[in-house]
C-alpha cells in the first residue's frame, strides 16, 4: 500500500544533542510537509518542500533545518533541542497543489521526540 | 492573520445519536476544506474534503460547506464509541497547498 513512512516514532534526545527524523513516501507525491504538535494544539507547519523547492515558514526557529534528497524521502534536522521542542512531529504529502484533490494532505504516523 | 475557528469541547454524543461540528474560518479566498479525525497520540487521518457550497456525504459523514457565512460542518451520524476522537477542520487558500488548522473538537461518545 502506499503511505506515508515516519522513523523513528518514539525518539528521546538529551537537551542539546541533534536529532535527525525521516520520513519517507510511497505515494510519488510532489510536495512533502513538516509540521509540529504538542498536547491539544493544532499542527503548526514548519516548513514544505514543493518538489525540491524549499519553503521555510516565517516563525519556524532557526533550530529547525530539513533536507529533501530525492522525492521520497524528508529530514527534518534540530540542531540543539529544548525542552520546548518536545512534541508530536508530523510528516504530510499532497499530490500537487492546484489540482482538484491535490492538495489533500496524507499524514505519516509521526515521530513522538521527548527531550530530557 | 487567517484563523480557523473550532469549539474545543468535549462534545458529549450518545451512542447512536448525531454528532454536529462546526468550524469558521477568516479568509474569504479559501477554496477546499477539509476534516481530519486525530486519536489520541496519532497522527490525523483525512475523514473527508469539500469544495463547493452545500452538502457532501461519505457513509456515516456529511460535510456541509457555506462559503458566504465562511463555515464548514460535519455530521456524523449514528456515532459510536469508535468516533472517540479530536476533529480537525483544516482550509486551504494558498497555491502551495498549506493548510490552516482549527485546534480540534474533542468529541467524546458514551455508551
Amino acid at each position: 500500500d502506499a503511505m506515508v513512512i515516519q522513523n523513528p516514532r518514539y525518539q528521546v534526545t538529551q537537551f542539546g544533542k541533534p536529532v535527525t527524523l525521516s520520513c519517507s513516501q510511497t505515494l510519488n507525491h510532489n510536495v512533502m510537509y513538516w509540521y509540529q504538535q504538542k498536547s491539544s494544539q493544532a499542527p503548526k507547519l514548519l516548513f514544505h518542500y514543493y518538489d525540491k523547492d524549499f519553503n521555510n515558514e516565517a516563525d519556524t526557529p532557526d533550530n529547525f533545518q530539513s533536507r529533501r534528497p530525492n522525492t521520497s524521502f524528508c529530514f527534518l534536522d534540530i540542531r540543539s533541542p529544548g525542552l520546548g521542542d518536545a512534541a508530536m512531529y508530523l510528516c504530510a504529502t499532497s499530490r500537487e497543489p492546484g489540482l482538484v484533490g491535490g492538495e489533500t494532505q496524507y499524514f505519516g504516523p509521526g515521530t513522538r521526540l521527548l527531550v530530557l | 492573520q487567517k484563523e480557523v475557528e473550532q469549539n474545543s469541547g468535549p462534545l458529549s454524543v450518545p451512542e447512536g445519536a448525531i454528532a454536529s461540528l462546526n468550524c469558521t474560518y477568516s479568509d474569504r479566498g479559501s477554496q477546499s476544506f477539509f476534516w481530519y479525525r486525530q486519536y489520541s497520540g496519532k497522527s490525523p487521518e483525512l475523514i473527508m474534503f469539500i469544495y463547493s457550497n452545500g452538502d457532501k456525504e461519505d457513509g456515516r459523514f456529511t460535510a456541509q460547506l457555506n462559503k458566504a457565512s465562511q463555515y464548514v460542518s460535519l455530521l456524523i451520524r449514528d456515532s459510536q464509541p469508535s468516533d472517540s476522537a479530536t476533529y480537525l477542520c483544516a482550509v486551504n487558500g494558498d497555491s502551495w497547498g498549506k493548510l490552516q488548522f482549527g485546534a480540534g473538537t474533542q468529541v467524546v461518545v458514551t455508551p
